[in-house]
């Protein structure tokens, strides 16, 4: 059974600051892993989906990049902003799966 | 803007009692999910429906919960009776693809 998880639970960065988040997965038979952003009483906003064939994606100022030998993903935001703040959950589907193994997340605090 | 959407947005029910949540998948969407989220637990995956038919509902306790599409325009989640152990948020997210999930705002239910 696949699990995934994300360390730290909470992480505070000074605005400006370059950080990266990270997330671990137990089975390295993925389909692929996605990044989701979920803002405070709302639901979850797709950012990144790396293919398992990939070992990066990016967007804008967001960098996602795979590793399935490790068992890890990890989210990389550029020149960080309050507007970052929110909380990062990764989530990675087995082949042939339609099941989203979620972590916990890390809950962004980005400081002016 | 086509979004999901899930009503009620916010449920306070005693034990016992009968709780239907409702969600408006994106038009054309073919697959629809519904997750529930604690701090706990984190989110986990409830019920899978493709083109209306349930394909997977193992995540459920089936003795209380029920998952249905009555038309491509409606899915429901009814848990009868509810328990406070249900206190959770509930989400419903569709897509075309298992991988390519929108996700709506939630319905946060508390059961006293």
């Amino acid at each position: 059974k696949q699990e995934v998880t994300q360390i730290p639970a909470a992480l505070s960065v000074p605005e400006g600051e370059n950080l990266v988040l990270n997330c671990s997965f137990t089975d390295s038979a993925i389909y692929n892993l996605q990044w989701f952003r979920q803002d405070p009483g709302k639901g979850l906003t797709s950012l990144l989906l790396i293919q398992s064939s990939q070992r990066e994606q990016t967007s804008g100022r967001l960098n996602a990049s795979l590793d399935k030998s490790s068992g890890r993903s990890t989210l990389y935001i550029a020149a960080s902003q309050p507007g970052d703040s929110a909380t990062y959950l990764c989530a990675a589907s087995g082949a042939g799966s339609y099941q989203l193994t979620f972590g916990k997340g890390t809950k962004l605090s980005v400081i002016p | 803007d086509a979004r999901v959407t899930q009503t009620p947005r916010h449920k306070v029910t005693e034990m016992g009692q009968e709780v239907t949540m409702r969600c408006q998948p994106i038009l054309g969407h073919n697959t629809v999910f519904w997750y529930r989220q604690t701090m706990m637990q984190g989110l986990e995956l409830l019920a899978y429906f493709r083109n209306r038919a349930p394909l997977d509902d193992s995540g459920m306790p089936k003795d209380r919960f029920s998952a249905e599409m009555p038309d491509a325009t409606l899915a429901t989640l009814k848990i009868q009776p509810s328990e406070p152990r249900d206190s959770a948020v509930y989400f419903c997210a569709s897509g075309l693809s298992y991988y390519e999930q929108y996700f709506g705002p939630g319905t946060r239910l508390t059961v006293t």
